[in-house]
């Protein structure tokens, strides 16, 4: 089955304590996506990974990292989290000019 | 800048009722739209898309036009059931960035 797997699905943590929140799919797509999910704001991309190694800023990019080692996975990582970051994360992969799969979501809480 | 945008938060239907979810874009470089629609909880699923070279597409109950001179498309959902009630996302990309930039969504509800 076609699917996009990221985890954890929800998670509390506190201020400054290093997080990753992972991504994989299992598609073969070259193209990877972070997304935020705010209220009144939709999906905001925050990073992007057009192929393994290759990974650029979205429109929110800001204390934030990625890493794409291999064309499966592409996690996301909070190196020192704020509150202002808690929110609905959303990795999704795509073919190119193809519509994008989702991954169930991840509900980030920063304390 | 939204480059894709939304401008109705919500919209109310009653079942059997035709839906008329609109999206406007700015970038005139836009060559594929999408739709997705989302239920809490859940992440987005894809629903129908649209290439610039068509101004309409069509799958079962969902239709999509596409109108570039105006910059706008929308989605029609004939006959609307209550289990379409969700937030719908529009969404835009251009061939040389690949990269699907997102409205800010609608959250449709469909009474009986």
């Amino acid at each position: 089955e076609a699917q996009v797997t990221q985890n954890p699905r929800y998670l509390i943590t506190v201020t400054g304590k290093k997080l990753t929140v992972t991504c994989s799919q299992n598609m073969n797509h070259e193209y990877m996506s972070w997304y935020r999910q705010d209220p009144g704001l939709g999906l905001r991309q925050i990073y992007y990974s057009m192929n393994v190694e290759v990974t650029d800023k979205g429109d929110v990019p800001e204390g934030y990292k990625v890493s794409r080692k291999e064309k499966r996975n592409f996690p996301l990582i909070l190196e020192s989290p704020s509150p202002n970051q808690t929110s609905l994360y959303f990795c999704a992969s795509r073919a190119s000019s193809t519509e994008a799969f989702f991954g169930q979501g991840t509900r980030l809480t920063v304390v | 800048d939204q480059q894709v945008k939304q401008n109705s938060p919500s919209l109310s239907v009653q079942e059997g009722r035709i839906s008329i979810l609109n999206c406007d874009y700015t970038n005139s470089m836009f060559d594929y739209f999408l739709w997705y629609k989302k239920y809490p909880a859940e992440g987005p699923t894809f629903l129908i898309s649209i290439s610039s070279i068509k101004d309409k597409n069509e799958d079962g109950r969902f239709t999509v036009f596409l109108n570039k001179s105006a910059k706008h498309l929308s989605l029609h959902i004939v006959p609307s059931q209550p289990g379409d009630s969700a937030v719908y996302f529009c969404a835009a990309s251009a061939m040389d960035t690949d990269k699907l930039i997102f409205g800010t969504g609608t959250r449709l509800q469909v009474f009986p």
